[in-house]
């Protein structure tokens, strides 16, 4: 069974603080996206790292693949409590119609 | 509007009855997906269509039955609801880096 393991499950932060979200996995993905979910909406994606070793940034979020293209993670700079959602990873191998998903972090930013 | 769409966004029917979740693409993708999400258990996937006329088992499709006639549209059906499957449904179509695009979801509730 492929597993995508996220960690932390939960995590409850002030405001300003940064945090860093890890994705990790035994099996190799062609690419691997992050997405997050607010409360009563489907799953939105952040984004989509496809490149060994790749790093993007996506405003205060920096997101990057590592080199074997086994796990990934997400680190918030200045947690605002906007960012407040769970996050989701999920990978995607060429050989298969399907993403697996890891199990998601729950984040709260306390103003 | 452009966009992937979910109908009805609330449901609460009676155990055995049937109930359609309705879902609409407007991306022409080939590939949707239909997911159940349930706390503890995280996103999972119930069946998923590679194209029109083209539909296959995901993990937990026991109770459900899938149809798609047109790319644009793929609903799920519960034939005779249970308790069990009380939970929030979500659509997802994917991308062409098999980023998938999901739904704002069905809450159901099965008394």
């Amino acid at each position: 069974t492929q597993l995508l393991e996220q960690s932390p499950q939960f995590l409850s932060i002030q405001e300003g603080e940064n945090l860093t979200v890890y994705c990790n996995s035994s099996s190799v993905f062609s690419s691997l996206q992050w997405y997050r979910q607010e409360p009563g909406e489907g799953p939105v994606l952040l984004v989509t790292v496809v490149t060994g070793g790749e790093v993007k940034k996506l405003k205060r979020l920096t997101f990057q693949f590592g080199d074997a293209r086994k796990d990934s993670s997400l680190h918030i700079t200045a947690a605002q409590p906007g960012d407040t959602g769970l996050y989701l990873c999920a990978g995607a191998q060429n050989s298969s119609y399907k993403l697996i998903f890891g199990s998601g972090t729950r984040l709260l930013v306390r103003p | 509007d452009a966009g992937i769409t979910q109908s009805p966004r609330y449901k609460i029917t009676e155990t055995g009855r049937q109930v359609t979740l309705m879902c609409h693409q407007t991306w022409s993708h080939s590939y949707m997906f239909w997911y159940r999400q349930d706390l503890g258990h995280g996103l999972r996937l119930i069946y998923y269509s590679a194209a029109a006329d083209i539909t296959d088992k995901g993990e937990v499709p026991d109770g459900y039955v899938v149809s798609r006639s047109k790319t644009e549209n793929f609903p799920l059906t519960l034939e005779s609801a249970t308790r069990s499957q009380t939970s929030v449904y979500f659509c997802a179509s994917r991308g062409m880096n098999y980023e998938q695009y999901f739904g704002p979801g069905t809450r159901l509730t099965v008394t």
